[in-house]
């Protein structure tokens, strides 16, 4: 299975400023029809998972511009450019790119 | 609006079986294909495995082949996951998944004597 890693796994952040996780794999996530399948997940307390970017860089329907993502092959980073008081949650990668598909652990953020 | 409601919360003990559902509304069931994914108590999330919503055909993760079974009924566009020979470790919130998309607000089931 593919691993899933990200940093840090706790990220204590400061409304306004910018805050950035990595999440990296064990294999490249690109897949043989030239996709990379690499989504965000936002997941606030008490609630289901959200997708906030899929295939790395792009934003699902009603996600806030300040949410952005990037990366290639195997590295990739989801940035948030200034954090809001609804920011906090825990936030996973995802691969889907091979079978079965796996999340990183997980980056808690909080105030 | 795509909406996918799970059924309630379930208190099992071990060796017995659970059976959660997953009733979809607003679009056309078979378009995505049903996945699961299971967080444990304070966890983070694992992917179980999903169903084929055409076929009917269910792909297991490993870790969850014999025990657990999805299975569908298209005529409700509802999914299910059954998981028998309950573990006090199968204690989590398990939830319904259509494409990576949607997600159900999850159905805790707690394992305990």
């Amino acid at each position: 299975d593919v691993v899933m890693t990200q940093s840090p796994l706790s990220l204590p952040v400061t409304l306004g400023q910018p805050a950035s996780i990595s999440c990296k794999s064990s294999q490249s996530l690109v897949h043989s029809d030239g996709n990379t399948y690499l989504n965000w997940f936002q997941q606030r307390p008490g609630q289901s998972p959200r997708r906030l970017i899929y295939k790395v860089s792009n934003r699902d329907s009603g996600v806030p511009d300040r949410f952005s993502g990037s990366g290639s092959g195997t590295d990739f980073t989801l940035k948030i450019s200034r954090v809001e008081a609804e920011d906090v949650g825990v936030y996973y990668c995802m691969q889907g790119t091979h079978w079965p598909f796996t999340f990183g652990p997980g980056t808690k953020v909080d105030i | 609006q795509v909406q996918l409601v799970q059924s309630g919360s379930e208190l099992k003990k071990p060796g017995a079986s659970v059976k959660v559902s997953c009733k979809t509304s607003g679009y056309t069931f078979t378009t995505y294909p049903m996945n699961w994914v299971r967080q444990a108590p304070g966890q983070g999330l694992e992917w179980m495995g999903r169903i084929n919503t055409n076929t009917g055909n269910p792909t297991y993760a490993q870790g969850f082949t014999g025990r657990f079974v999805f299975s569908l009924d298209t005529s409700v566009s509802t999914a299910y996951l059954q998981i028998s020979s309950l573990k006090a470790e199968d204690t989590a919130v398990y939830y319904c998944v259509a494409s990576v998309v949607y997600w159900g607000q999850g159905t805790l089931v707690t394992v305990s004597s």
